[in-house]
């Protein structure tokens, strides 16, 4: 979920276990939605995209669910490893707009080995 | 892949003095941005450029400024460094003219710390 204060949600997981990382956005306006990993003292990473005229899209070992009824989204991790603790955190945007992302705050994934 | 160079993983520097932070990338991308990351606040937009010579301000402008001379090279600009611009500053680039539309890539970011 996303962060209100100064310490980030935090989510543990059992290494091999499933992962999922939830994030609301607040623009009905948002059409395009990204996930970021970002792991200590490095910059964020690009892990996935997808526009709203999808409700699913996959990756390696990552999915991307889009529910735009209750302007939702989550990133699920499947078999969840060491190298995945991470902080996730999504991005959204209008697709046609020359606008800057909006990103989240983010949530914290520690994996438990 | 994308490569997005910022020239010093940790900078120290005393308040009132002018610092640069350099960002370059390899390709021929022409939207390039600046963020400062902190706690609890997410990254911020400072400014962002999509052409040479070109700038625009973000959301967090004041207190710094940038410059983009040549196209793979935008540079922020602090002025005159004061200790809350203490913090985590990373550079981003889109590939293409929109970016609307498509992920921005990151560097792996300069902490500064102004004493």
């Amino acid at each position: 979920g996303e962060s209100v204060g100064l310490h980030l949600p935090t989510l543990s997981v059992q290494e091999g276990d499933n992962s999922i990382i939830n994030c609301a956005y607040s623009n009905s306006a948002s059409d395009y939605f990204i996930w970021y990993k970002q792991e200590s003292g490095k910059g964020p990473q690009f892990i996935i995209d997808i526009r709203s005229n999808m409700d699913k899209r996959q990756g390696q070992r990552v999915t991307v669910l889009l529910n735009k009824t209750v302007k939702h989204l989550s990133l699920q991790i499947a078999a969840t490893q060491p190298g995945d603790s991470a902080v996730y955190f999504c991005a959204e945007n209008t697709y046609s707009g020359n606008t800057p992302l909006v990103f989240g705050k983010g949530t914290r994934l520690s994996v438990i080995a | 892949d994308v490569k997005v160079t910022q020239s010093s993983r940790y900078l120290v520097k005393r308040t009132g003095e002018k610092v640069f932070l350099e960002c370059v990338q390899d390709m021929d991308h022409e939207n390039m941005f600046w963020y400062r990351q902190d706690p609890g606040l997410g990254l911020r937009l400072i400014y962002f450029s999509y052409d040479v010579k070109m700038k625009e301000k973000g959301d967090i402008p004041e207190g710094y400024s940038v410059s983009r001379e040549k196209k793979e090279r935008f540079s922020l600009i602090l002025e005159s460094a004061s200790t809350n611009q203490t913090s985590m500053y990373l550079c981003a680039i889109t590939q293409g003219g929109s970016w609307g539309n498509q992920p921005q890539h990151f560097g792996d970011g300069t902490r500064l710390s102004i004493l």
